[in-house]
């Protein structure tokens, strides 16, 4: 089955303590992307991800770091968690077409996030 | 100015109903355009792109793009209860930059 794989779909943690977000896609999809989405801003997006070894930022990009050693792995860390980044995840990926247009996300299930 | 507005909602059709879902955006320079379906507690879901002018149809679903009004829609013809959700608005420059409007809540009464 096509899908994004997100984990933990569930985390508390303490300020500060750092954290690892995991996304795994089984796609092929040259591109990825972070989301944050929060009531009455929508999503927002964090970085994102061309290919391996080329990521950019979003909107948001403070407070977070991504890597894309893998083409199919785009982990999100979260170095020092502050109660602001308590939000629910979003992990996504595309396909392009051979203009580099985009297809469309399929995203993850989603990690809700609480830090206290 | 945001990127991408959409009218929060609610908003209510009777089933059988044409919903009409309505998004404007501000970068002339957007290429590709999207709506998505999220259900509370899930994660998006993808239903229909669109890159040029005009409109597209996908079973009940007809979007439709104006770039000289910077506006884009979405019809759902037949409407559902199941249809019930919020609808995302996503709008790319394609540079790998998208931007998300804030959904409008759609409520299909049986």
């Amino acid at each position: 089955e096509a899908q994004v794989t997100q984990n933990p779909r569930y985390l508390i943690t303490v300020t500060g303590k750092k954290l690892t977000v995991t996304c795994s896609q089984n796609m092929n999809h040259e591109y990825m992307s972070w989301y944050r989405q929060d009531p009455g801003l929508g999503l927002r997006q964090i970085y994102y991800s061309m290919n391996v070894e080329v990521t950019d930022k979003g909107d948001v990009p403070e407070g977070y770091k991504v890597s894309r050693k893998e083409k199919r792995n785009f982990p999100l860390i979260l170095e020092s968690p502050s109660p602001n980044q308590t939000s629910l995840y979003f992990c996504a990926s595309s396909a392009l077409t051979r203009d580099d247009r985009y297809y469309g996300y399929t995203f993850g299930s989603g990690t809700r996030l609480t830090v206290v | 100015q945001k990127e991408v507005e959409q009218n929060s909602g609610p908003l209510s059709v009777p089933e059988g109903a044409i919903a009409s879902l309505n998004c404007t955006y501000s970068d002339r320079g957007s290429q590709s355009f999207f709506w998505y379906r999220q259900y509370s507690g899930k994660s998006p879901e993808l239903i229909m792109f669109i890159y040029s002018n005009g409109d597209k149809e996908d079973g009940r679903f007809t979007a439709q793009l104006n770039k000289a009004s910077q506006y884009v829609s979405l019809l759902i013809r037949d409407s559902q209860p199941s249809d019930s959700a919020t609808y995302l608005c996503a709008v790319t420059p394609g540079i790998g930059q998208f931007y998300f409007g804030t959904g409008t809540s759609l409520t299909v009464i049986p």
